[in-house]
């Protein structure tokens, strides 16, 4: 089965704190993904990748960076958090573009 | 631009019975991709179904079948025999073909909850 894992379930962070949210997959998958979910309007993706080191901009990138050095592992990183942060974050890997993304548990972040 | 709706916020069922939940989206493209999505209460979002555009053949996988309508651009979800492991947010997505260009990106609808009734 595939694993999707996050670094946390659950963070509470400060205002202006830089916050970094991990995901690492275990089925060496090609491409990874974080979306934002919030009620009433889906998943709205932030960053992919589709290799190492390579990034593209979702739909809601700013105030947001990614960084992948490895090919299991994406971070993603909140430069100076805000409370319009405050959010599920989701990640999610695939194999090639066209396949099943697998999900990791989400990390619920709250800016204060 | 593709966008997809879910127009039914929440749904609610009696247990083992049938329900359906409805999705239209709109695209110019021929050939795409659309999924079903369930997000049980506080556990991971997994694939619960998935169907390719030229196919024809409505997708089934267990309980759960698809109701495909290309010309109508709807791809509603049906439960058979709904179970109260079923309750969850699920929701409709769709992806451009393939050959379209290197955007990977799933366009997702807003939800629906389904709450089943014991």
């Amino acid at each position: 089965d595939v694993k999707v894992t996050q670094s946390s379930r659950y963070l509470v962070k400060r205002t202006g704190e830089k916050v970094f949210l991990e995901c690492v997959q275990d089925m060496d998958h090609e491409n990874m993904f974080w979306y934002r979910q919030d009620p009433g309007l889906g998943l709205r993706l932030i960053y992919f990748s589709y290799d190492v080191k390579m990034k593209e901009k979702g739909d809601i990138p700013e105030g947001y960076s990614v960084s992948r050095e490895k090919k299991e592992r994406f971070s993603l990183i909140l430069e100076s958090a805000s409370t319009n942060q405050t959010s599920m974050y989701l990640c999610a890997s695939s194999d090639r573009p066209q396949d099943t993304q697998y999900f990791g548990p989400g990390t619920r972040l709250t800016v204060l | 631009a593709q966008t997809v709706t879910q127009s039914q916020p929440e749904m609610s069922v009696q247990e083992a019975e049938t329900v359906t939940l409805s999705c239209t989206y709109d695209t110019s493209e021929s050939d795409y991709y659309l999924f079903w999505y369930k997000q049980p209460p506080s556990r991971q979002m997994i694939l619960v179904i998935r169907q390719e555009a030229y196919k024809q053949q409505n997708a089934t996988e267990n309980r759960f079948s698809v109701n495909f309508q290309k010309a109508a651009k709807s791809f509603s979800l049906k439960i058979s025999d709904s179970q109260l492991g079923d309750a969850a947010m699920y929701f409709c997505a769709y992806r451009n073909p393939v050959y379209m260009d290197s955007n990977y990106q799933l366009i997702w609808g807003a939800g629906t909850k389904l709450i089943i009734k014991p």
